[in-house]
C-alpha cells in the first residue's frame, strides 16, 4: 500500500533522444509526487514535482505526466543529453505529514 | 546561504563499535530528515523532526538507531553496535514547506 513501484532499474539513451522513466503506486490519497536526480557522491536535488489534480507538468526538458485513473506517474526528459546521466528518483508524499516513500531508482545514461 | 551539510563525509568503522552521523540543516528549516541508501537502492526512510514535535522515528530499523535534533538545528544520528548490514550512505535533509533539501550524505562502511 506504501511502497512506489519504479521502472527501469537502468535505462541507455542515445543524445537527442527522450528518456522516459515510469512510477506506480497504490495509495490513492498521496497527495504530492516529485521527482529527485542524484549525481555520483551528491546528495538527490529536486528536479521537478506534481500534485494529483494535474495531468501534466512542464519545465525545460523535463515533463512529468500524471495519471491519476491508472495511478501511475512519469518523468520525461526531452533532447536528452550526456550531462543528464544521473540516477532518477520519483516519490510520493503521504497526505497530512512531511513523510515520503521513495522508489528504487533509475540510472539513467545519455551516450554522447 | 550554505546549503545542508553532513559530517563526515566518508566513515569507516569496525562491527562493534558507535558511530555518530551530523547534519546542519539549512537555517530557519523547521523540517529534518535522515534517511539510509544502501548501494543501487532507493532512499529508505529513518526519521523525522518537525520543529518542536515529537519525532516520528518509525523508520528506525532498530533500538541500535537513534536521533536527537537541538530546537531547529544540527541533529546527530547515533548507530551503537555497528554491523556490517549499517554500510550504506546516510543521507539528511531539511524543509520549510513541501521541497526537501539533501546533504551530500556520509557514507558509512562497516569492516
Amino acid at each position: 500500500q506504501q511502497q512506489v513501484k519504479q521502472s527501469p532499474q537502468s535505462l541507455i539513451v542515445q543524445k537527442g533522444g527522450i528518456s522516459i522513466i515510469n512510477c506506480a503506486y497504490e495509495n490513492t490519497a498521496f497527495d504530492y509526487f516529485p521527482w529527485y536526480q542524484q549525481f555520483p557522491g551528491k546528495g538527490p536535488a529536486l528536479l521537478i514535482a506534481i500534485r494529483p489534480d494535474v495531468s501534466e507538468k512542464k519545465e525545460g526538458r523535463f515533463t512529468i505526466s500524471f495519471n491519476k485513473s491508472a495511478k501511475q506517474f512519469s518523468l520525461h526528459i526531452m533532447d536528452s543529453q550526456p550531462g543528464d546521466s544521473a540516477t532518477y528518483f520519483c516519490a510520493a508524499r503521504q497526505p497530512g505529514t512531511y513523510k515520503y516513500i521513495f522508489g528504487t531508482g533509475t540510472r539513467l545514461k545519455v551516450l554522447a | 546561504g550554505a546549503g545542508v551539510s553532513q559530517s563526515p563525509s566518508n566513515k569507516v568503522t569496525e562491527k562493534g563499535k558507535d558511530v555518530e552521523l551530523r547534519c546542519d540543516p539549512i537555517s530557519g528549516h523547521t523540517a529534518l530528515y535522515w534517511y539510509r541508501q544502501r548501494l543501487g537502492q532507493g532512499l529508505e526512510f529513518l526519521i523525522y523532526f518537525q520543529g518542536n514535535s515529537a519525532p516520528d522515528k518509525s523508520g528506525l530499523p532498530s533500538d541500535r538507531f537513534s536521533a536527537e535534533r537541538t530546537g531547529e538545528s544540527v541533529s546527530t544520528l547515533t548507530i551503537q553496535r555497528t554491523q556490517q548490514e549499517d554500510s550504506a550512505v546516510y543521507l539528511c535533509a531539511s524543509s520549510l514547506a513541501t521541497e526537501q533539501y539533501f546533504g551530500p550524505g556520509t557514507r558509512l562502511t562497516v569492516t
